[in-house]
């Protein structure tokens, strides 16, 4: 099974920071790599694929970047509407998730 | 535009099996994997399984001696049955469509299940 993790746990942060979510594989995933957002009592959405490609109708704000095992999930400058948990997920295999980051206000 | 939308009990009693399906709407469910993902309450996300249009099926191997998915074409839905459920499988349940890269692009809204007497 691939393990997946993520640093920070939790970021405090400011409308307009740059926040960045790290993603890591326990073995190599190519980029094989998907982000989500999900806010509370929803279900998540769908914000990065392929590492790097940016979902349609998904601000440009958003960007990922990385290969192999080691991946970045980054706003370049965080609104009101991006407080929320960031998933990663791979998909090389069985998909298996990210244990979750949760961006709150600071 | 393609929705999805989960229907099922809300509580099952422990032993029980757990029935669920997902309606597609807005689109074909032909061509696709459809998967099934949980969340216990304040967890993460663990995938349990997904289903192609031709009835092909991979599991999580952590449930797989307990899971049984379906499809039914003619009514554009697929289902998720639970066995020997426990405590441990309450949880809102999602139903997903993976699209070519692998991940989950549309979503239902989830539904929750509790297990308990």
């Amino acid at each position: 099974d691939i393990q997946m993790t993520q640093s920070p746990s939790s970021v405090s942060a400011s409308v307009g920071d740059r926040v960045t979510i790290t993603c890591r594989a326990s073995q190599g995933i190519s980029s094989w790599l998907a982000w989500y957002q999900q806010k509370p009592g929803k279900a998540p959405k769908l914000l990065i694929y392929a590492a790097s490609s940016l979902q349609s109708g998904v601000p440009s704000r958003f960007s990922g970047s990385g290969s192999g095992t080691d991946f970045t999930l980054t706003i370049s400058s965080l609104q009101p509407e991006d407080f929320a948990t960031y998933y990663c997920q791979q998909a090389n295999s069985f998909p298996s998730f990210g244990p979750g980051t949760k961006v709150d206000i600071k | 535009q393609v929705q999805l939308q989960e229907s099922g009990p809300g509580l099952v009693k422990p032993s029980e099996t757990l029935s669920l399906t997902c309606t597609v709407s807005g689109g074909s469910i032909s061509s696709y994997y459809w998967s099934w993902i949980r969340q216990p309450a304040g967890k993460g996300l663990e995938w349990i399984g997904r289903i192609y249009t031709s009835g092909s099926t991979n599991y999580n191997p952590s449930l797989k001696s307990r899971v049984t998915m379906s499809v039914d074409t003619s009514k554009n839905q697929f289902s998720l049955k639970l066995s020997s459920v426990t405590a441990a499988d309450t949880a809102v349940y999602y139903c997903a469509r993976r699209q070519l890269e692998n991940a989950f692009d549309i979503w239902g809204q989830g539904t929750m299940v509790t297990v308990s007497s």
